[in-house]
């Protein structure tokens, strides 16, 4: 089983609509949580970045953490076509290993 | 400011061949990772460098692989002998890390290598 579980998709959506991708894990040491955003054929770029469990919003995305049920979330509003892309979350310890372990990422479409 | 830089970005070589990859992290970044992509197993941590000093280097797949950081500046990741599952989207990612500050990692392009 892996660290992180992460549905591929591909998730095909209409402009508009709201989008929630998900990430399982089932390290209970983790406590940063990032989502990546990443183009075809580009590197991957961070969207949002989340300490220990909570919400954060930035905009259009929204990022929930649930550590009791090892759970985190990632919704965007008002989707639009340049929101499609693969979402990859990552996430790592508090200590001084900074590596990250990856979800296997989600395909996005948006159609317009 | 440029991001970071990898090159070459598409490499094609033959089984048996030497390759290396190259990054420069971001100015003034003291951690460098070296990650791998492939569609079966996702984004995988290859190895990292904090301060140009190798602390993890778990996920080395076999001693065909190894990295270098002579300075803060410039990293290679070379496979000697490559084989045919080498072939993937290799990046480089760099952080500036600060105590336990949070260290965002920047990714570069990524180097596409293909071994026939």
């Amino acid at each position: 089983q892996k660290e992180v579980e992460q549905d591929p998709g591909p998730l095909s959506v209409p402009e508009g609509a709201i989008v929630s991708l998900n990430c399982t894990y089932s390290n209970s040491a983790f406590q940063y949580f990032m989502w990546y955003r990443q183009y075809s054929r580009k590197g991957p770029e961070l969207l949002m970045y989340t300490y220990s469990s909570g919400n954060k919003e930035d905009g259009r995305f929204t990022a929930q953490v649930d550590k009791s049920s090892k759970y985190i979330s990632l919704f965007i509003r008002d989707s639009q076509p340049s929101d499609s892309a693969t979402y990859l979350c990552a996430m790592r310890e508090d200590t001084g290993r900074r590596a990250l372990t990856f979800g296997s990422g989600t395909r996005l479409q948006v159609q317009p | 400011d440029a991001g970071v830089i990898q090159s070459p970005r598409h490499e094609v070589t033959e089984m048996g061949q030497e390759v290396t990859l190259r990054c420069k992290p971001i100015s003034g970044h003291n951690s460098l990772f070296w990650y791998r992509q492939t569609m079966m197993r996702g984004l995988e941590l290859l190895i990292y460098f904090n301060n140009n000093v190798p602390i993890d280097d778990s996920g080395m797949p076999e001693d065909r692989f190894s990295a270098k950081m002579p300075n803060a500046s410039f990293s290679t990741l070379k496979i000697q002998p490559s084989e045919p599952r080498d072939s993937a989207v290799y990046f480089c990612a760099s952080s500036l890390v600060q105590g336990q500050g949070r260290g965002t990692q920047y990714f570069g392009p990524g180097t596409r290598l293909t071994v026939l």
